[in-house]
């Protein structure tokens, strides 16, 4: 596509249950990230996959947190047992390869947990 | 630890006036440095960079300025329109490598008509 694009724009789940946000990064980028933005937070990096290479895994903030990238494509992001806590805004963003800084973000997904 | 501080959380300008955004950072092993615009509801759009080997960067009406040895870089846009009303996050990276952007927790301008 055009863009890249996450779905849902909006979700409210209630606490302890498990959700997934989805990432359909620009066609050809090698490179996609997620993002996440919690209330009066900046950005903070969560995941970083490369091509075919072991995803970078060191922003995931505890071991409910988890993410894939299927055919070097669509990415998921799973969250399990949400907490209050989990509530932000999950951003994705993709980029054409390593060295590049040209990030393009998707609109986000506002996640609520209540 | 914040390892990109922007310590402005909210600035307001008038419209035709420079607007000055300021950004500090503390890891020494950065050298690429970025600006993002956001707007409520979207995601994070680039504006503009710089890289270490220099120390200004211009684009219309939009500057960079890049201070390597106080750490600190700035973004100004002259003349400030309504539509620059926006946050603004400052980004880095250590190059080269895959390390991700880290980023500030940004700056909300509203420039006053």
């Amino acid at each position: 596509g055009a863009g890249v694009s996450q779905s849902p724009s909006n979700k409210v789940t209630e606490k302890g249950k498990d959700v997934e946000l989805r990432c359909d990064p620009i066609s050809g980028h090698t490179a996609l990230y997620w993002y996440r933005q919690s209330l009066g937070q900046g950005l903070e990096f969560l995941i970083y996959f490369q091509g075919n290479s072991a995803p970078d895994k060191s922003g995931l903030p505890s071991d409910r947190f988890s993410a894939e990238r299927t055919g070097g494509s669509v990415s998921t992001l799973t969250i399990q047992r949400t907490q209050q806590e989990d509530s932000a805004v999950y951003l994705c963003a993709s980029s054409s390869g390593p060295g590049s800084y040209g990030y393009t973000f998707g609109s986000g997904t506002r996640l609520t947990v209540v | 630890d914040q390892q990109v501080k922007q310590n402005s959380p909210s600035l307001s300008v008038q419209e035709g006036r420079i607007s000055i955004l300021n950004c500090d950072y503390t890891n020494s092993m950065f050298d690429y440095f970025l600006w993002y615009k956001k707007y409520p509801a979207e995601g994070p759009t680039f504006l503009i960079s710089i890289s270490s080997i220099k120390d200004k960067n211009e684009d219309g009406r939009f500057t960079v300025f890049l201070n390597k040895s106080a750490k600190h870089l700035s973004l100004h846009i002259v003349p400030s329109q309504p539509g620059d009303s926006a946050v603004y996050f400052c980004a880095a990276s250590v190059k080269p490598g895959n390390t991700p952007l880290v980023f500030g927790k940004g700056t909300r301008l509203s420039v006053i008509a």
